[in-house]
């Protein structure tokens, strides 16, 4: 079965600094990636999706981008982070050959 | 219009009852429907698929109805470790093959 890995687990940041989240798939080769933010006391947002390396689609207009270097690693960035950046985010994997997905543990991102 | 819609609650029952919860999505065309559940400060976790014929898994029931375009989730006896946030999720085979979920519906179990 799969295994997502995902880090930091919490990460305090300033307005303006950058940022790099990693995302790492264990247990199947060539999936779909996603990355999602939940607000607090929100549903999840789909920010990203990658078919396969260096695949990025974007959802929605943002602060943030998205590389797939290699096939079970996908990193979210940013340049220059706003407060409205907080949240929780949250990588995840499409179930071979189904349409449910696995999430991984998730980073919790703070903007001050 | 919200694609998929669920009272956010909080439901607030105690130990032994059942509750409902019910998801309302926009889109006709989305084919697959799922619950998931996720804890505080957790990852969403896959709780069930939805039937179209419905469904069981020991105290959780799943109803689907595609006419109204609505998903039920039962759960009976409910247990402390029950409570959690109740996430109606729906998919559709487009492209990106990824699922849209509603903002979820907050179950607390008392003793």
């Amino acid at each position: 079965s799969q295994t997502i890995h995902q880090w930091p687990a919490t990460l305090v940041q300033p307005v303006g600094s950058p940022l790099s989240l990693e995302c790492t798939v264990e247990g199947t080769s060539n999936p779909n990636l996603y990355w999602y933010r939940q607000a607090a006391g929100r549903g999840l947002q789909l920010l990203f999706y990658s078919v396969g390396i260096g695949q990025i689609s974007s959802e929605v207009p943002q602060n943030l981008s998205a590389s797939r270097p290699q096939d079970r690693q996908f990193i979210l960035s940013s340049k220059k982070l706003l407060l409205s950046d907080s949240g929780f985010y949250l990588c995840a994997s499409l179930r071979d050959r189904g349409e449910t997905q696995y999430f991984g543990p998730g980073t919790r991102l703070l903007v001050l | 219009r919200k694609e998929v819609e669920q009272d956010p609650g909080p439901f607030n029952v105690p130990e032994g009852a059942t509750v409902a919860f019910n998801c309302t999505y926009s889109n006709s065309a989305s084919q697959s429907f799922f619950w998931y559940r996720q804890d505080c400060r957790k990852e969403p976790k896959l709780l069930m698929s939805v039937y179209s014929s419905g469904n069981e898994d020991g105290r959780f029931t799943a109803q689907l109805n595609r006419a109204s375009q609505y998903i039920s989730l039962l759960i009976r006896d409910s247990k402390l470790s029950d409570s959690a946030t109740y996430l109606c999720v729906v998919y559709m085979d487009t492209g990106r093959r990824a699922l849209t979920f509603g903002s979820g519906t907050r179950l607390q179990v008392q003793p």
